[in-house]
């Protein structure tokens, strides 16, 4: 099936240490997002990608680094310089055929304990 | 800067029409979203509006869209309780970087009670 997939599902950090969500994705998307929600909030955006070896900080994008080494896989890190990883974190990919249409993964937990 | 906003929550009885308001600030805005959130899962896509429509039907959902003003609305008729869920409007504007940007609001919590 076509899809987004993120893992893992839940993630538990000790402070001071660096984390990688994984995005991963076969739809043959070339543009793809990393979001961060919080409780009762909306969507921030920390990175987003149009091509290979290519990204753009979003408004949060402090703390965090990513890469675009292959199309279908864009991971996030989050490093120990967050100050506050706790959160819900979203990937999607766009599809600019018939519309520009963003597609989103099911999300990933991060605490930090 | 682009900067969305919505009210936070919103109560219906089962059958009835759900409005759900969303104002944008960014004019060059191209595409307008909305997306369904259920308790701890990503988000679906309802349905989206090209910015040069005024209005989208699809089966339930009709969405306006007042470009003057800003201004989107989703409505859903004959609400149900699985209609319950967190909403997002969504706008997608050319980022800095260049490429797609897409900035979402901060989400009206529908509750549908019966």
């Amino acid at each position: 099936d076509g899809g987004i997939t993120q893992s893992p599902k839940y993630l538990f950090r000790k402070e001071g240490q660096n984390v990688t969500l994984s995005c991963e994705q076969n739809l043959n998307h070339d543009a793809m997002y990393w979001y961060r929600q919080d409780p009762g909030q909306g969507l921030r955006l920390i990175y987003y990608s149009q091509i290979v070896n290519d990204f753009q900080k979003g408004d949060i994008a402090e703390g965090y680094s990513v890469s675009r080494e292959k199309k279908e896989s864009f991971p996030l890190t989050v490093t120990s310089a967050q100050k506050n990883p706790t959160a819900f974190y979203l990937c999607a990919s766009l599809r600019t055929v018939s519309g520009n249409t963003i597609y989103f993964g099911e999300g990933s937990w991060l605490t930090v304990v | 800067g682009e900067d969305v906003e919505q009210s936070l929550f919103l109560s219906v009885r089962e059958g009835d029409s759900s409005v759900i308001n969303c104002t944008y600030t960014d004019s060059s805005s191209t595409y307008l979203y909305w997306y369904k959130q259920e308790p701890g899962a990503g988000l679906q896509l309802l349905t989206y509006i090209f910015s040069n429509m005024d209005m989208k039907q699809d089966q339930r959902l009709t969405v306006l869209l007042n470009k003057k003003d800003k201004h989107l609305s989703l409505r859903i008729a004959d609400t149900q309780t699985g209609d319950s869920a967190i909403y997002f409007c969504a706008e997608s504007i050319m980022g800095t970087g260049g490429g797609n940007k897409l900035t979402f609001g901060t989400g009206t919590q529908l509750k549908v009670e019966l």
